[in-house]
């Protein structure tokens, strides 16, 4: 059974760092690129960034509003992908998910979400 | 890069039926969307992709029959059949968009469905 685990969210000063972890089970992890999204309060989804597989060259994209301040890594050995979220503002309080790329940039799993409250 | 429009709340009666509307921006008729679906405090599930020409390759991991797919022009269309409790859920479309470094995923706003 496939199984995304995200964890690492909590309260958090604007300013501050974090890491989440996205562990999977269930699948060869190195086979898949992995994919970051965010959900606001009362909010649709927004894409944050994704990390390709080593086989794509294991790079990564970002969207705008995070480029420079979040960075995502992978551990193939480990089956976790990382979402390292620096200088936090309060507009990034969101839920953060992660999710595989089944191909052709179909989402076929998710994670249940960790909450990330940036304030003071 | 596209821009997805849902409304952002409907209902339906239990055993009924609904249609949930995915609209795309102008220039972007070709593109097909992925419908997921989103449990209160769960995350979401993918239910399936939609083109012009209906479904694109295969439903999520159970999915039941009741759910259905159309698109036409900018629209895509999600369609639940005698609907049941578990149904709702907040529905969102989305898309990916661009290739290399250009690549984005863009979602529409959800669509709340509230069971009678």
């Amino acid at each position: 059974e496939v199984q995304l685990v995200e964890s690492g969210g909590g309260l958090v000063k604007p300013g501050r760092s974090l890491r989440l972890s996205c562990t999977a089970s269930g699948f060869t992890f190195g086979d898949y690129a992995m994919i970051w999204f965010r959900q606001a309060p009362g909010k649709g989804l927004e894409w944050v960034g994704f990390i390709r597989s080593k086989a794509y060259g294991g790079t990564t994209e970002y969207a705008a509003s995070v480029k420079g301040r979040f960075t995502i890594s992978r551990d193939d050995s480990k089956s976790i992908a990382y979402l390292q979220l620096n200088s936090l503002k309060t507009e990034d309080t969101a839920v953060y998910y992660c999710t595989r790329d089944e191909g052709a940039g179909v989402l076929d799993y998710w994670g249940q979400g960790t909450l990330v409250t940036v304030s003071s | 890069q596209p821009v997805l429009t849902q409304p952002p709340s409907t209902s339906a009666s239990l055993g009924a039926s609904v249609t949930l509307t995915c609209t795309l921006s102008s220039g972007y008729s070709n593109y097909k969307v992925d419908w997921y679906q989103q449990r209160p405090g769960k995350g979401p599930r993918f239910v399936m992709r939609v083109g012009t020409g209906g479904i694109v390759g295969s439903k999520g991991d159970g999915i039941p029959d009741r759910f259905s797919v159309l698109g036409s022009g900018l629209k895509r269309y999600l369609t639940i059949k005698n609907i049941q409790e578990e149904d709702e859920s907040d529905f969102h479309c989305g898309a990916h968009h661009g290739i290399g470094s250009d690549f984005v995923w863009v979602f529409g706003g959800g669509t709340k469905l509230t069971v009678l």
